[in-house]
């Protein structure tokens, strides 16, 4: 089965870090650039962070560049994020989501999500 | 950043009717805009991307055009299990940005 599951969510307190990971599974990995993608609770949709094949290319919001780290692993058909330095507004269901074609920009597949919630 | 604004926030509409989303850009994004559904407890759905083009397994009443700042979302008959929030993405400019969403319900 085509999927990816995504783990590693939790409570955090701010300041604190966390690492996601993305198991996928039922299409070549490494043939497709990885994407977190964030909605907070009862919010709208935010881009987190991309990773192309190879790892030839990393994607960050201004706003997370000194604080996330997205990484990859296709022996173990894994995708990572590395987040340190959480805050308040970090809080969200965080998504792990497949760009089809070996592209850029679009999700055509996407896990359930790991809710990070940050909060003292 | 590219900002998305959709409009309306809310379509109250009946089952057979004719839905029409609007999206306008900040700045051109080419033809490089996206369509997701999402219904409550669920996870995103891609629709539509690069503007025309339907993902595989979207139905063909829904539609998808406009091109630079201005783009639109047609669903031709609204079917039960279409009443869901969609959100409109450009990847025309990192950061990729998705507009706030559009909230179709049933009327």
């Amino acid at each position: 089965e085509v999927q990816l599951v995504e783990s590693g969510g939790g409570l955090v307190k701010p300041g604190g870090s966390l690492r996601l990971s993305c198991a996928a599974s039922g299409f070549i990995f490494s043939s497709y650039s990885m994407n977190w993608v964030r909605q907070a609770p009862g919010r709208g949709l935010e881009w987190v962070s991309c990773i192309s094949t190879r790892s030839e290319h990393l994607y960050y919001r201004d706003s997370d560049r000194d604080r996330f780290t997205i990484s990859r692993d296709d022996a173990r058909n894994s995708l990572y994020l590395q987040m340190n330095s959480l805050r308040d507004d970090d809080t969200a269901i965080y998504y792990c989501a497949r760009a089809p074609g070996g592209g850029f920009g679009v999700a055509d597949l996407w896990g359930q999500g790991t809710l990070v919630t940050v909060s003292s | 950043e590219i900002v998305l604004t959709q409009s309306p926030a809310t379509l109250s509409l009946s089952p057979g009717e004719r839905a029409t989303l609007s999206c306008r850009a900040s700045q051109s994004v080419s033809n490089y805009l996206a369509w997701y559904q999402q219904k409550p407890g669920q996870v995103p759905r891609l629709l539509i991307y690069d503007t025309p083009n339907r993902a595989t397994g979207t139905p063909a009443r829904f539609s998808g055009s406009g091109s630079g700042t201005d783009f639109t979302l047609t669903i031709s008959s609204l079917e039960p299990e279409d009443f869901a929030i969609y959100y409109c993405q450009q990847r025309s400019k990192w950061p990729w940005t998705f507009g706030q969403g559009t909230k179709v319900e049933i009327k």
